[in-house]
């Protein structure tokens, strides 16, 4: 069975100050996404991961992915409070031509001023 | 446009009511997925529709029935739901294409009430 762990759960955090978001999974994997949801909000997609070694940065996010270690991180640089929201990981195991997803249970980070 | 579009945005039924949930995009996406979110919880898949052919049910009790009239609409159809099943329902589409990025994209949801 698929299980995707993230860490830390809930991470407070300064304006200005740089963190790193840790996503385990315990089996290989296709693909790695990464997405972003506000209270009440959708899943808002932030970044696909396909092969060892991939880095993809949008803004103050970087996403990598280490497919040896099954780890990903988020790395945050330089934290600003609109980057306030809970943050999923989410491995893909290619099921029959569909996607199944399987979703860590999130970060939810708060950028104090 | 990468736009996957929910109806309705909120639904309060009782026990013994029957609703259906709607979801539609025009991405081209052959993929269309059903996830239940809990307050404070991660989605949690219960339906897969591959080239509008069901190919994941994920245990998912029969008070829930997924419809797939065509390749742009997903309809989830509710009977004798409990207060427990009360959520955010969210639809999501990809594109169902082998080597591809195949991101799945979320519409808006639907928060259920279930009295």
């Amino acid at each position: 069975e698929l299980k995707v762990e993230q860490n830390p759960l809930f991470l407070s955090m300064q304006e200005g100050k740089n963190y790193t978001i840790y996503c385990n999974y315990s089996t290989t994997s296709d693909r790695l996404y990464w997405y972003r949801q506000d209270p009440g909000k959708s899943l808002e997609s932030l970044f696909v991961l396909l092969s060892n070694g991939a880095v993809k940065q949008e803004g103050r996010l970087m996403a990598s992915l280490d497919t040896k270690a099954r780890l990903s991180t988020l790395h945050i640089t330089a934290a600003v409070h609109d980057l306030s929201a809970t943050y999923f990981c989410a491995v893909d195991r290619s099921w029959g031509g569909s996607e199944k997803l399987v979703f860590g249970k999130g970060t939810k980070l708060t950028v104090n001023p | 446009d990468t736009e996957v579009t929910q109806t309705p945005k909120h639904l309060v039924m009782g026990m013994t009511n029957k609703k259906s949930l709607k979801c539609e995009q025009h991405m081209g996406h052959r993929a269309m997925y059903w996830y239940k979110q809990k307050a404070k919880k991660p989605p949690e898949l219960m339906f897969v529709y591959s080239y509008e052919k069901l190919s994941i049910n994920e245990s998912v009790p029969s008070r829930f029935s997924p419809e797939c009239p065509n390749s742009s609409l997903l309809n989830l159809h509710l009977h004798a739901l409990q207060p427990e099943d009360s959520a955010l329902y969210l639809c999501a589409s990809s594109q169902a294409l082998r080597g591809a990025t195949d991101t799945q994209y979320f519409g808006p949801g639907t928060r259920l009430t279930v009295l």
